[in-house]
């Protein structure tokens, strides 16, 4: 099993559309939880940190549920400009050792 | 503020060659890593340092990738000899102080493209 596995996608939705992207984790020791995203041939950038109580940042809401040790990631009113690859990331802290890792990605296209 | 900076963004070169792949780190952060990104294998943790001391390479495919972190603002990946196998984007990341809310952040160069033919 993958330490960290999200949908395959690829997700097609029409522009205003609300889109949900889904992962799981195996680890339950882990502490912090994050959604990048990634653009064509581009690196990946911090979209947003996942909060325990769930967060929003304007049209993106994170959740987390640590008991199913699942994240989501959903989009309102999609934009054109919202196609990506989003990829969902966990972190496991020991002392100075860090262990982050990364979701394989979900590729999201918005279509006019 | 400069981020992380890479080079060179493309290289090609032939098989066998040695390749040596550059970062600088955004100032300040206690924290370098070194991804390989592929198609088939997405993005793979290599290696990474914290205050210039690795911490953990079980992520190096094999002998022939080596990095080297001497000071805080700079750090290599060299592979030695290259194969074609190799051809990937190699991204670079620094965090600031591991521990800390904002340390858990990461941000990545844009990357440097090989291709090894």
């Amino acid at each position: 099993r993958k330490e960290v596995e999200q949908d395959p996608g690829p997700f097609n939705v029409p522009e205003g559309a609300t889109v949900a992207f889904n992962c799981t984790y195996s680890n339950s020791a882990s502490q912090s939880f994050f959604w990048y995203r990634q653009d064509c041939r581009k690196e990946p950038k911090l979209l947003m940190s996942v909060y325990s109580s769930g967060n929003e940042d304007g049209r993106f809401t994170a959740q987390l549920n640590r008991a199913s040790q699942y994240i989501s990631l959903l989009i309102r009113d999609s934009k054109l400009s919202d196609s990506a690859t989003y990829l969902c990331v966990v972190l496991l802290s020991s002392g100075s050792a860090r262990q982050l890792t990364f979701g394989s990605g979900t590729q999201l296209t918005v279509l006019p | 503020d400069a981020g992380v900076i890479q080079s060179p963004r493309h290289e090609v070169t032939e098989m066998g060659q040695e390749v040596t792949l550059r970062c600088k780190p955004i100032s300040g952060h206690n924290s370098l890593f070194w991804y390989r990104q592929t198609m088939m294998r997405g993005l793979e943790l290599l290696i990474y340092f914290n205050n210039n001391v690795p911490i953990d390479d079980s992520g190096m495919p094999e002998d022939r990738f080596s990095a080297k972190m001497p000071n805080a603002s700079f750090s290599t990946l060299k592979i030695q000899p290259s194969e074609p196998r190799d051809s990937a984007v190699y991204f670079c990341a620094s965090s600031p102080t591991v521990g800390r809310g904002s340390g858990n952040t990461i941000y990545f160069g844009e990357g440097s493209w090989l291709t090894v033919v």
